[in-house]
């Protein structure tokens, strides 16, 4: 059963734009949240995350927005450059005792010159 | 600072052949360590984790085996592959439960012919 769910598996964004991907989840015990970057052939890289204690957390060109009674979380990329073009993992982690994460299925971003 | 290594890079394998794949973490001691698979057009499955040597948790029922020799190395291994078998394999480190993030290496793709 997947409980983190990225319902859009692609968007096509101008360079200079904002990006918006949209990431819900199904369990209430999550507590953490984070996003990845993906490069074909490659691992990912983490990118931001946010504790349910907040709402809101910024690093340079992104953030992460958490609505826990929604239970959907969205990441920002502002302004969009050529080289953010890559997938987009978003992950959950439940309680201090989980050692595991849960991934959404991911969103494919291009970023058109 | 920390590092993850795996290998091989890439891998072609017939049917029925066994399979092992190696990953090491250097800079850190006692990590979290995991072992994913992205199936082509998917998201990141968690195949097995490990939280000390010799202990290891497997996620999904299958063809495939983990184990943690010693408490930097992490290994994937089948006896017989099966074309289902064929992805991308992620091997990853992390500090839980206190710290949420994975780090994960740069991949094994693994085809089976």
């Amino acid at each position: 059963d997947q409980q983190v769910k990225q319902n859009s598996p692609s968007l096509s964004v101008q360079e200079g734009r904002i990006s918006i991907l949209n990431c819900d989840y199904t369990n209430s015990m999550f507590d953490y949240f984070l996003w990845y970057k993906k490069y074909p052939a490659e691992g990912p890289t983490f990118l931001i995350s946010i504790s349910s204690i907040k709402d809101k957390n910024e690093d340079g060109r992104f953030t992460v927005f958490l609505n826990k009674s929604a239970k959907h979380l969205s990441l920002h990329i502002v302004p969009s450059q050529p080289g953010d073009s890559a997938v987009y993992f978003c992950a959950a982690r439940g309680s201090s005792n989980d050692y595991k994460l849960s991934f959404g299925a991911g969103t494919t971003v291009t970023v058109r010159a | 600072s920390q590092t993850i290594h795996q290998w091989p890079a890439t891998l072609v394998q017939p049917v029925g052949s066994p399979l092992s794949l190696e990953c090491t973490v250097e800079g850190t001691s006692n990590p979290n360590l995991y072992w994913y698979r992205q199936a082509a057009g998917r998201g990141l499955q968690l195949l097995f984790y490990s939280v000390g040597i010799g202990q290891i948790s497997s996620e999904v029922p299958q063809n495939l085996s983990a184990s943690r020799p010693q408490d930097r190395q992490f290994i994937l291994s089948s006896k017989k592959l099966l074309l289902s078998d064929s992805g991308f394999y992620l091997c990853a480190w992390g500090r839980g439960p206190v710290n949420y993030e994975q780090y994960f290496g740069p991949g094994t793709r693994l085809t089976v012919t």
